[in-house]
């Protein structure tokens, strides 16, 4: 089955400090992939849509200057927090899709956990 | 997309069916119904989706009402490991987004 791939798992950082995950699709070609963030006890929240090749679409809400998204390749996202704070500490979720006729299974990764000092 | 309603939480005896309801009254005709699964610290673990006929898989049952409206996830024995955040998702191609509720929490006990 399609298999969906995020590094770190977990980082650690300084205040101020820019961090990015990365996102890969292993086994199948995503032209979209999407970002969600998820506090403790709370449902995910999507951040944004990634495309291939063109510029990230962002939710309301968030800043996209503070989450810069590269989708250069059909396999690889990037997420990075810049200037990280200890606000920006939150598990990060990403999903690409196989697609198809009308219905699009979309596989997530296992998160990424990141804490800000 | 519409928006489901589910319970925030419900408890399951292992080896019994777990049958976890979800309210979609104003889904749209394209849009699909889809249930993920969060087991804790992990992502969403897709399960099975339908648009409006009932939809069997190995790990679960889709039962969809006649008017869409609503929609039945049936996991035929419930074991430990399905204790986790389940969610229930209206999705549209128009958008391709698969936006979260608060989901359903099913402990199952022993």
């Amino acid at each position: 089955g399609a298999v969906v791939s995020q590094h770190p798992s977990w980082v650690i950082c300084k205040s101020g400090t820019s961090v990015k995950i990365e996102c890969r699709s292993l086994d199948f070609q995503a032209t979209t992939m999407f970002w969600y963030r998820q506090f403790p006890k709370q449902s995910l929240m999507l951040m944004a849509t990634s495309n291939e090749g063109s510029k990230a679409t962002y939710e309301q809400g968030v800043e996209k200057d503070k989450f810069l998204i590269n989708h250069a390749s059909l396999t690889l996202s990037t997420l990075t927090v810049t200037s990280a704070h200890p606000e920006d500490s939150s598990f990060y979720i990403c999903s690409a899709g196989t697609g198809s006729s009308g219905a699009n299974v979309l596989t997530f990764g296992a998160g990424s956990r990141l804490t800000v000092l | 997309d519409a928006k489901t309603t589910q319970p925030p939480s419900m408890d399951c005896a292992e080896g019994r069916a777990a049958n976890l309801p979800c309210n979609h009254s104003t889904i749209s005709g394209n849009e699909y119904v889809y249930w993920y699964r969060q087991i804790h610290s992990q992502g969403p673990q897709y399960i099975i989706h339908g648009l409006k006929n009932n939809e069997t898989n190995e790990m679960a049952s889709l039962i969809i009402t006649e008017d869409r409206k609503s929609s039945t996830l049936i996991l035929p024995h419930a074991t430990l490991r399905d204790t986790a955040v389940y969610y229930c998702i209206s999705f549209s191609s128009n958008t391709g987004k698969l936006i979260f509720g608060q989901g359903t929490t099913l402990q199952v006990k022993p």
